[in-house]
């Protein structure tokens, strides 16, 4: 069955750049979506199609794919942007038809 | 737009639970809507979809058979009954809607989530 692979865990300073990797065979023909947990709290859509933002969402916040990568990036990374990230695809296929990676933790230091 | 879920609680190994979730804020009828589950401390994990009008249904490997999906668009309403629970069933469960009526699309919004938990 499809498998995406996530990171466990990031660290970044405050101010920099945090790259959160999604790998899965040829995910970059599938749409991704990426969403944002923060602890204690239910799950915030944060890209989807690959690259649209929804409404509400700071534009630090954008979205890639292609090949077997797909990637959430933050830039100028704040204390609030601290939580678990995970991408999520439609496979249709395998025991799973929509599925999600294992999550990336990001800490900021 | 908000979604609320409720019905989770305490359950014995083998016993059934029915979770409801109250959609308000949109036009209910007219999208897909799924169940996520999230076990203690682990990651999302997709486990059923129903479109608007309940025609399609799809369900992971690890709950078809034991859980249903259904939903009343009369009152805005999701529910998933869960039967011959098992304790890897344990875990917050959330109601999400779906992109229009395809079950390719993402989940937004995603209510609070319920818990429940399965013991013996």
């Amino acid at each position: 069955s499809y498998v995406l692979t996530q990171p466990p865990s990031l660290s970044v300073a405050p101010g920099k750049t945090a790259i959160i990797t999604c790998g899965g065979n040829n995910v970059g023909t599938k749409s991704v979506h990426w969403y944002q947990q923060k602890s204690g709290q239910a799950p915030v859509l944060v890209i989807y199609f690959d690259t649209d933002r929804p409404s509400g969402i700071p534009e630090r916040f954008s979205g890639s794919a292609s090949g077997s990568t797909a990637t959430l990036t933050i830039s100028r990374v704040e204390a609030g942007d601290e939580a678990d990230y995970y991408c999520q695809v439609w496979d249709g296929s395998g025991d799973r038809l929509s599925l999600f990676g294992g999550g990336t933790k990001l800490t900021v230091l | 737009v908000q979604l609320v879920e409720s019905g989770g609680g305490l359950v014995r190994l083998g016993g059934s639970l029915r979770l409801s979730c109250a959609g308000s804020g949109f036009n209910f009828i007219t999208y897909s809507m799924n169940w996520v589950r999230q076990a203690p401390g682990k990651g999302l994990e997709w486990i059923s979809y129903i479109s608007s009008s309940s025609k399609t249904i799809y369900y992971a490997d690890s709950v078809k058979g034991r859980f249903t999906v259904s939903r009343d668009n009369a009152e805005n309403s999701l529910f998933l009954q869960l039967k011959n629970l098992r304790a890897d069933d344990t875990a917050v469960y959330y109601c999400a809607r779906g992109h229009g009526d395809y079950p390719t699309g993402w989940f937004d919004p995603w209510g609070q989530g319920t818990l429940v938990t399965v013991s013996s």
